[in-house]
């Protein structure tokens, strides 16, 4: 049974039309991520959650908010989708413990977005 | 800025054949190596968390040695086999959450 959920699987969202991605988790786990992996790139963070208390990566741009209403949901908003927003989005989870460092970290599927 | 590299980019095996791949990070301030396993349409799956200088972990064919002072970690898998075509990922934390490498595309040809 998946314990990391993502949808939708495909996204296409217009030049500038906000989307939001959404992420489930049945783990019960303290930390959410938010990746974002373009082609043949390494997934790089953009944000991660540690219960409430919200951690944005001093590159992340304005654009990608987030938002953890609780424990089991986690939100990706893009607000004005550029071109080189297209990407796979990968969330993941893992319990506490120096921000998932030692414990490993559970993936979803992940959404691919794309931008027309 | 954190450098973690993966080599090679990707790899051709025959099935049967023993490989191995590196992944580089940075000496200081290390704190874990995660290796991850992603299969084409499915989500990244951990491997090994790895923490102290000259750990040695296995996962049936599959497994991985950490050297923390000179900061390579190495990906061995023995007697490949078609289901190992994957993407393996690594992944660095420091003083930071996790940085990943691009990974090592691995072919596994029948």
């Amino acid at each position: 049974d998946a314990m990391v959920i993502q949808n939708p699987r495909y996204q296409v969202t217009q030049f500038g039309k906000p989307v939001t991605l959404s992420c489930s988790q049945t783990l019960n786990h303290n930390v959410m991520y938010w990746y974002q992996q373009k082609s043949s790139q390494a997934p790089k963070l953009l944000f991660h959650y540690y219960d409430k208390d919200f951690n944005n990566e001093a590159d992340t741009p304005d654009n990608f908010q987030s938002r953890r209403p609780n424990t089991s949901f986690c939100f990706l908003d893009i607000r004005s989708p550029g071109l080189g927003d297209a990407a796979m989005y990968l969330c993941a989870t893992s319990r506490d413990l120096g921000q998932g460092r030692v414990q490993p970290q559970h993936f979803g599927d992940g959404t691919r977005l794309s931008i027309l | 800025i954190l450098n973690v590299e993966q080599s090679p980019q990707s790899l051709h095996v025959q099935e049967g054949d023993s490989t191995n791949f590196t992944c580089s990070f940075p000496s200081s301030n290390f704190y874990a190596l995660h290796w991850y396993r992603w299969e084409t349409a499915k989500s990244p799956e951990a491997l090994f968390v790895m923490t102290l200088n000259g750990d040695e972990k296995k996962k049936g064919r599959i497994s991985a040695t950490l050297n923390t002072k000179e900061g390579y970690s190495y990906l061995y898998i023995k007697g490949s086999q078609p289901e190992d075509s994957a993407t393996y990922l690594c992944g660095y934390s420091g003083n930071t959450p996790l940085v990943f490498g691009k990974g090592t595309r691995l072919s596994v040809i029948a």
